[in-house]
């Protein structure tokens, strides 16, 4: 089936606005990742969903950060009055499949760039 | 908190030539993950391989192999008979035991790849 989709590709905003990045995960997988990845670095981890409950949210680096997956499928990533430190790619990654593959196994999004200016 | 260290930033190699990429952990789990993520100009962060800490024998995928010391918290990526392909960023990643709030990955820093043709 398709893989991990995000939308939008690129986002420009301007410091102080809010943005709402957005993750179709694989269907079927019940594990959903966030993360953050500043230009040269390795990936950071934002937060983590199981079904609809955020079961970790110690990533996210302030209460400007917000994510949700009401129905236990797409999630969406809201970052309110972003700063220029926010620019960053930010993706998302779904695992556990209900059956077969490895429950471990994280695949990946192709990310949202985001630029604040 | 676990930590993952990739010391080599940049590395190229001839084509259809071995290269091995490094890279180190910190951990006080004994059972765990191990990943190494195929990251190419594209962005889009594709699985390499995978290896669980349990088990001895080291994995392969093809012309991917690791070489996984336990003891040594060392876990290297081989590539074999190397392809323009291959040119990505390397991550290696660190997923702790399975359980509650253990299911995120922790990154390195990465390792630019170049193959020349």
């Amino acid at each position: 089936g398709a893989g991990v989709s995000q939308s939008p590709r690129y986002k420009v905003a301007k410091r102080g606005q809010d943005v709402a990045l957005r993750c179709d995960p694989i269907s079927g997988h019940v594990s959903l990742f966030w993360y953050q990845q500043a230009l040269g670095q390795g990936p950071e981890f934002l937060t983590y969903f199981q079904n609809e409950a955020q079961l970790d949210k110690s990533g996210l680096p302030s209460d400007r950060f917000f994510a949700e997956r009401p129905e236990g499928s797409v999630s969406t990533l809201k970052i309110q009055r972003t700063q220029q430190e926010d620019s960053a790619v930010y993706l998302c990654a779904s695992s556990s499949p209900t059956s077969g593959g490895h429950k471990d196994e994280q695949y990946f999004g192709p990310g949202t760039r985001l630029t604040v200016t | 908190a676990q930590t993952v260290t990739q010391s080599q930033p940049e590395m190229s190699v001839q084509e259809a030539e071995t290269v091995t990429l490094s890279c180190t952990y910190d951990t006080s789990e004994n059972n765990y993950y191990l990943f190494w993520y195929k990251q190419p100009p594209s962005r889009q962060m594709i699985l390499v391989i995978r290896q669980e800490a349990y088990k001895q024998q080291n994995a392969t995928e093809n012309r991917f192999s690791v070489n996984f010391q336990k003891a040594a918290k060392s876990f290297s990526l081989k590539i074999s008979d190397s392809q323009l392909g291959d040119t990505a960023m390397y991550f290696c990643a660190f997923m702790g035991p399975p359980g509650f709030g253990n299911e995120k990955l922790t990154f390195g820093t990465g390792t630019r790849l170049t193959i020349i043709p």
